[in-house]
């Protein structure tokens, strides 16, 4: 089962521009992962924040998580068509030694 | 690109036969988790093994079975394969078995049951 929604499931922006997904999730977590997913293939750590974290970023990245609303979002900056993929929320929880995806944001990036 | 691989890339199945699909980890990891993705969908987990152990399963029947050798690689086996089972497999390593870690992933096997 999913524990993870993205929200929304596809995005189409114009180069330049910044992208925002959401992520929401149901039950407690210790941390929350960003993968993306260029079609078809292995999925690429982006970013992890802890649950005693509000903001994290790592270049043109940046993630929030509000544990209250049990929510995550995850903005791109300044995008390129190179961004084009799909990009994952996963969550971790002490009582399960797996990730939890949820069902993916589409995001295109048109030139 | 990790460092860790996969093979085959793409494998073409009848219903109710085997498979076994391969990973090998990444230097220095000793835990590899193998995750299953239906098209359209992320990725679930089948289950994790970690110094050759299984360390935790989810919601998948035992006919989907693992094994993983002294180097850290790994085996993924499904037998009695389904229709439902045409998905694109994953297997990713880490420094760990708890979620925490960062999970460092193989660009799949892409299994087509028909």
């Amino acid at each position: 089962s999913q524990q993870g929604e993205e929200d929304p499931q596809a995005l189409s922006i114009q180069e330049g521009e910044n992208a925002t997904m959401n992520c929401s999730y149901k039950t407690s977590i210790n941390n929350l992962q960003w993968y993306r997913q260029n079609s078809g293939r292995g999925l690429v750590h982006l970013i992890l924040i802890r649950s005693n974290e509000r903001e994290k970023h790592s270049g043109r990245l940046r993630v929030t998580l509000d544990t209250s609303k049990k929510s995550s979002s995850l903005l791109i900056t300044a995008s390129r068509a190179a961004d084009t993929a799909s990009y994952f929320c996963a969550t971790g929880s002490g009582s399960a030694r797996q990730l939890t995806f949820g069902s993916g944001t589409q995001l295109t990036v048109l030139p | 690109e990790t460092g860790v691989t996969q093979s085959p890339t793409h494998l073409i199945k009848t219903r109710g036969q085997q498979v076994t699909l391969r990973c090998s980890s990444q230097s220095g990891h000793n835990t590899v988790s193998w995750y299953q993705q239906a098209l359209g969908q992320g990725p679930q987990f089948i289950f994790q093994y970690y110094r050759e152990e299984e360390n935790g399963r989810g919601n998948f029947p035992p006919r989907f079975s693992g094994l993983q050798f002294p180097n850290y690689s790994s085996e993924l086996n499904v037998n009695a394969l389904e229709l439902d089972d045409s998905a694109l497999y994953l297997c990713a390593s880490s420094t760990g078995p708890n979620e925490g870690y960062e999970q460092y992933f193989g660009p799949g096997t892409r299994l087509t049951v028909t």
